[in-house]
Formats: C-alpha cells, structure tokens, sequence
C-alpha cells in the first residue's frame, strides 16, 4: 500500500516564475493538506482540500492556490514566487471518516533564486 | 486560536539515556495530539497521538507520551535512547471537531550521543 507520494522531489525556481507542486494521497484517503516547512521551523498549514473543494486556509496570500482532482489527487500552484518561498512543501492525507490522522509526504524541496 | 509551544529546542543526551521532550498547548476547544519525528531530508512520520481514552500513548519504538489536560501538557519519553532515535521532534495539535487542520510547535532536535 503506498503512501503519500509528491512530485518532484526537488525544484529550483528564479524569483517571480511560477509553480506546481504535486500530491497523491495514500490509499483510502479523501483529504489533502499543504503545509509550508521553512528551514529550522515547524511546519505551517497553507490550505485543505476535500471533495475537490477548499474548506480551509491558513494565513497565505493568494499567491498560493490549489487543486484537488477527482481521484483525490491534489496541486499546490504557487505565482510570482519570492525569494522567501524557499522551503519544503509537505503534503498530508486523511480519511474524512476514519479520524483526523494526517499522513505526510516525503515533501518537495522548493528553492527561489 | 490554537498554539503549541515546545520548551526545548535543542536536547543532547547520551545513548540508553531515558529522554523527554516537553510540549504545551493552548486551546479553548477540545484537542487531538501528535507527535510527529522529522529525519534530515524528509517528510514527517507520525509516532503517536492521543485522540481519546486513555492518556497515556504509545508507539511501536518505545517512546510514549501523556495528555495532561489540568496542565495543557504532552511531554514525550523514552526511557533508554538510541543513536537511531536522533532527529527532529515536532508536536501538534489539532481541533477534535470540525476540520484537521495541524498546528505544530517549532521542533525540538533530540541529538543522541555515544
């Protein structure tokens, strides 16, 4: 049984481009949440997806937007990137009805120049 | 408004020494509990949590944690450490209604030495 997956492992970026960051969920799961981990802090909750919908979202600006597909999957896109967007992006999923467990990613290491 | 504060950032000890982590919250909702252990260059692994019952969890590695609710606290131990335990430690909390959304603290580096 796989678990959470993303895509790409790594990525270097210039300042003002444009990304895409990639997640499955592990099996079963209908959940996907992106979290934002900068260098030698705690990882911090940028939005859920659920039934293909955001139904929540922490304190990012709308540069940060995502998708959630049919099949669960999901795409974080991040616009006009800033030096500061450096970090690892993780990916969690969860079950709607098998309890609020978050299961992450390997997460995509982001890097701005 | 949820937050996590881990008291200790840094935590070196010895190998087969007993360790804990200590973690406090602050919410004025009931909360879910999780520990979660960071290797360098990868994603988070969860190492237990407390949902309900019992307050004392524990994982498949020896660490176990308890839920104190008079003191807002899950402090994480392990009574005899290895080398392979060295690692960041990161522990959340979340809402037990509604959404899942994780708040975590900033981490402690649990670094063991021979």
């Amino acid at each position: 049984d796989a678990g959470v997956t993303q895509s790409p492992t790594h990525l270097i970026k210039t300042r003002g481009q444009q990304v895409t960051l990639r997640c499955s969920p592990k099996s079963g799961h209908d959940t996907v949440s992106w979290y934002q981990q900068a260098l030698g802090q705690g990882p911090q909750f940028i939005f859920q997806y659920y039934e293909e919908e955001e139904r929540q979202r922490g304190n990012f600006p709308d540069r940060f937007s995502g998708h959630q597909f049919p099949n669960y999957s999901s795409e974080l896109n991040v616009n006009a990137l800033l030096l500061g967007d450096s970090a690892l992006y993780l990916c969690a999923s969860s079950s709607s009805n098998q309890g609020n467990t978050q299961y992450f990613g390997p997460g995509t290491r982001l890097t701005v120049l | 408004a949820q937050s996590v504060t881990q008291l200790d950032s840094q935590v070196p000890v010895f190998e087969e020494a007993p360790v804990e982590l200590r973690c406090n919250y602050s919410s004025s909702v009931s909360v879910y509990l999780f520990w979660y252990v960071q290797y360098p260059n990868q994603g988070l692994q969860l190492l237990l949590k407390y949902l309900s019952g019992s307050t004392l969890v524990e994982s498949i590695n020896g660490f176990e944690a308890e839920f104190n609710k008079s003191q807002t606290s899950f402090h994480l131990r392990k009574p005899s450490v290895h080398i392979s335990d060295t690692a960041e430690y990161f522990c959340a909390v979340s809402s037990s209604g509604g959404y899942n959304k994780l708040i975590f603290g900033a981490g402690t580096r649990l670094a063991v030495h021979p």
